[in-house]
């Protein structure tokens, strides 16, 4: 069964930072893309970042509102993707998806969300 | 970057009706399309892509079309726990840019 299981949310103060974790399993995890995708409360969803896997040479890709202020990563050891969020504000509240994404383009698989809340 | 456009934003149908959504896409993109659904509480879920290939499990009920800038999801016989929001998404290109969605409600 695939699982996938994001941590790492939480409260956080404006101008703060937050990584957030993404541990998958029942898949393999080195065929697929990783992706986080947000969704601030009662609105739609945002696609945040994407890495690619090793064929592609872990190729990383970012939402342009939101680019130099995070970065994607990913451990095939531990069948595991990271967002590392920086100069956090309010409007980055919102719960956080990991999803994973064939190689074709079906993210076709999603976590619960991890929670982010940015507050004073 | 490419916009994805979801009409309407809302619709009220009854049980057994068909509905039909709207997506277009500012630019040509192919048959690169998914729709998901998300219902209150939960992640999305895959429910077509390509878009006109139904996703593992997804009833027989929900059918997408389209190509190029236009593309419509359909649901014959709507059933009760189809309430939820749909979103398309283009795909296999980045950057995959999601519509802003169309929420189903039931009556």
């Amino acid at each position: 069964e695939v699982q996938i299981l994001e941590t790492g949310g939480g409260l956080v103060k404006p101008g703060g930072s937050l990584r957030l974790s993404c541990a998958t399993s029942g898949f393999n995890f080195n065929d697929y893309f990783m992706n986080w995708v947000r969704q601030a409360p009662g609105k739609g969803l945002e696609w945040v970042a994407q890495i690619r896997n090793k064929n592609y040479n872990y190729a990383t890709y970012y939402a342009e509102s939101l680019e130099g202020r995070v970065t994607i990563s990913r451990d095939d050891s531990k069948s595991s993707v990271y967002l590392q969020v920086s100069s956090l504000r309010a409007e980055d509240t919102a719960i956080y998806y990991c999803t994973r994404e064939e190689t074709t383009g079906l993210m076709d698989a999603w976590g619960q969300g991890a929670s982010v809340t940015v507050s004073s | 970057n490419i916009v994805m456009t979801q009409s309407p934003k809302s619709m009220s149908i009854s049980v057994g009706d068909r509905v039909t959504m709207n997506c277009k896409a500012s630019q040509n993109v192919y048959n690169n399309i998914a729709w998901y659904q998300q219902k209150p509480g939960q992640s999305p879920k895959l429910l077509i892509y390509y878009a006109s290939n139904r996703y593992n499990g997804v009833p027989d009920r929900f059918t997408g079309s389209g190509y190029g800038t236009d593309f419509t999801l359909t649901i014959n016989s709507v059933q009760a726990e189809d309430a939820a929001f749909y979103y398309c998404q283009r795909i296999y290109n980045s950057p995959p840019t999601f519509g802003s969605g169309t929420k189903l409600e039931i009556k």
